[in-house]
């Protein structure tokens, strides 16, 4: 069985970091591409980063360039996101999701239940 | 960016009910269309990838068409459970683009 598991999430001031964890099972991690995807509350949702499984390079969404790093530790079959200078805008559920392909890009077969990130002073 | 736009955004229906809810792409994104079902509390699942093939584990009540920029996804007839929001997605370019949503409520 497929299964993902956020955690790292919490409440920070702005300007501060967090380290969002995703520890996976169920299927062979190092073959499959990653994705972190988030809601805001009573909102849709919103795609953040991703890493292919070929060559380990990222992506990001613009609101995100600079101050986010998606990386992935395949020993451990776990996807991080380090979140740096934090701001109110970025609160959110923020979900792990499997992609279906090792390449970029592909549509997100399997999610974690989220973790929630809270931006305030 | 690709906006992906849903319509309708809410609707109500009843059980037994045919759903059909379409999604429009800004630019051509080929079959590289993805339909989502969200439950209030839970995290997405997928149903639909390539704008047809249907996800392992969905009911065949589920189906999808279109390409291009035009897709629609049917619920042939709406179960007690299919009640949710559901979302298309884009995976023809970066960054990968959801639309709006579109709730389906009880009538």
């Amino acid at each position: 069985e497929v299964q993902l598991l956020e955690s790292g999430g919490g409440s920070v001031q702005p300007g501060g970091s967090l380290r969002l964890s995703c520890t996976t099972s169920g299927f062979t991690f190092n073959i499959y591409a990653m994705s972190w995807v988030r809601q805001a509350p009573g909102r849709g949702l919103e795609w953040v980063s991703g890493i292919s499984a070929i060559d380990g390079r990222t992506y990001y969404t613009d609101s995100v360039k600079g101050r986010f790093i998606v990386s992935r530790d395949n020993s451990r079959n776990t996807l991080f996101l380090q979140m740096n200078t934090l701001r109110a805008e970025d609160r959110a559920i923020y979900y792990c999701a499997k992609m279906k392909w090792a390449q970029w890009l592909a549509d997100f077969d399997y999610w974690g239940q989220g973790t929630l990130v809270t931006v305030s002073s | 960016d690709i906006q992906m736009t849903q319509s309708p955004s809410s609707l109500s229906a009843s059980v037994g009910d045919r759903v059909t809810i379409t999604c429009r792409a800004s630019q051509s994104i080929r079959t590289y269309l993805n339909w989502y079902q969200q439950k209030p509390g839970k995290a997405p699942k997928l149903l639909i990838y390539a704008a047809s093939s249907l996800q392992s584990g969905v009911p065949s009540r589920f189906s999808g068409s279109g390409s291009g920029t035009d897709f629609t996804l049917t619920i042939s007839s709406l179960q007690p459970e299919d009640f949710a929001t559901y979302y298309c997605q884009q995976s023809y370019s970066t960054p990968p683009t959801f639309g709006g949503g579109a709730t389906v409520g009880i009538k």
